[in-house]
């Protein structure tokens, strides 16, 4: 069965901290993307890379860094983390061309404290 | 891209049709209806997909207009697991780069 897989599915952290949230697809996919998901206000778009080390921003990336060094891995990278990062974080990939839906991960819900 | 409309909420009884209706009626004509749902706690999960025609498979059917403004997705025998939220979205096919969601019909299956 086709996976992406997150490294955490709860995570708690300080304020301050340098956050580094993991994602992992198995489909050989060329498009992973990371979303941030908050009530009342749907999933919005941080970051997404087309490609090996390429990214592009999304539509909210302040605050944020991604890392693709591999195809198969999309890191997400809070650099000081603060309280209204606290939100779900979802990790989705998708083929390049043609389009046969996104895959998405189960979540990271992390909580800034 | 298209922004599509949705109503908030719906409800339906187990075991009946659950149809699921989108407004997209400033769609183009490259780009697809999607349909994604989201059971509490998990990430989104694929449903469907369709650009003109009718499309089926082994979790819904989707009916799109004659001219393209809308569309209905259906759940042929709603049972308790479909209850979700469920999004609708437009996107040009050769575009995978994002998609645009909205906050979709949270839908309610009932015993």
């Amino acid at each position: 069965d086709v996976k992406v897989t997150q490294s955490s599915r709860y995570l708690v952290k300080r304020t301050g901290e340098k956050v580094f949230l993991e994602c992992v697809q198995d489909m050989d996919h060329e498009n992973m993307f990371w979303y941030r998901q908050d009530p009342g206000l749907g999933l919005r778009l941080i970051y997404f890379s087309y490609d090996v080390k390429m990214k592009e921003k999304g539509d909210i990336p302040e605050g944020y860094s991604v890392s693709r060094e591999k195809k198969e891995r999309f890191s997400l990278i809070l650099e000081s983390a603060s309280t209204n990062q606290t939100s779900m974080y979802l990790c989705a990939s998708s083929l390049q061309v043609g389009s046969y839906g996104y895959t998405f991960g189960s979540g990271t819900r992390l909580t800034v404290v | 891209d298209a922004k599509t409309t949705q109503p908030p909420s719906m409800d339906c009884a187990e075991g009946r049709a659950a149809n699921l209706p989108c407004n997209h009626s400033t769609i183009s004509g490259n780009e697809y209806v999607y349909w994604y749902r989201q059971i509490h706690s998990q990430g989104p999960q694929y449903i469907i997909h369709g650009l003109k025609n009718n499309e089926t498979n082994e979790m819904a059917s989707l009916i799109i207009t004659e001219d393209r403004k809308s569309s209905t997705l259906i759940l042929p025998h709603a049972t308790l697991r479909d209850t979700a939220v469920y999004y609708c979205i437009a996107e040009n096919a050769g575009n995978n780069r994002k998609l645009i969601w909205g906050l979709g019909t949270s839908l309610a299956v009932n015993p």
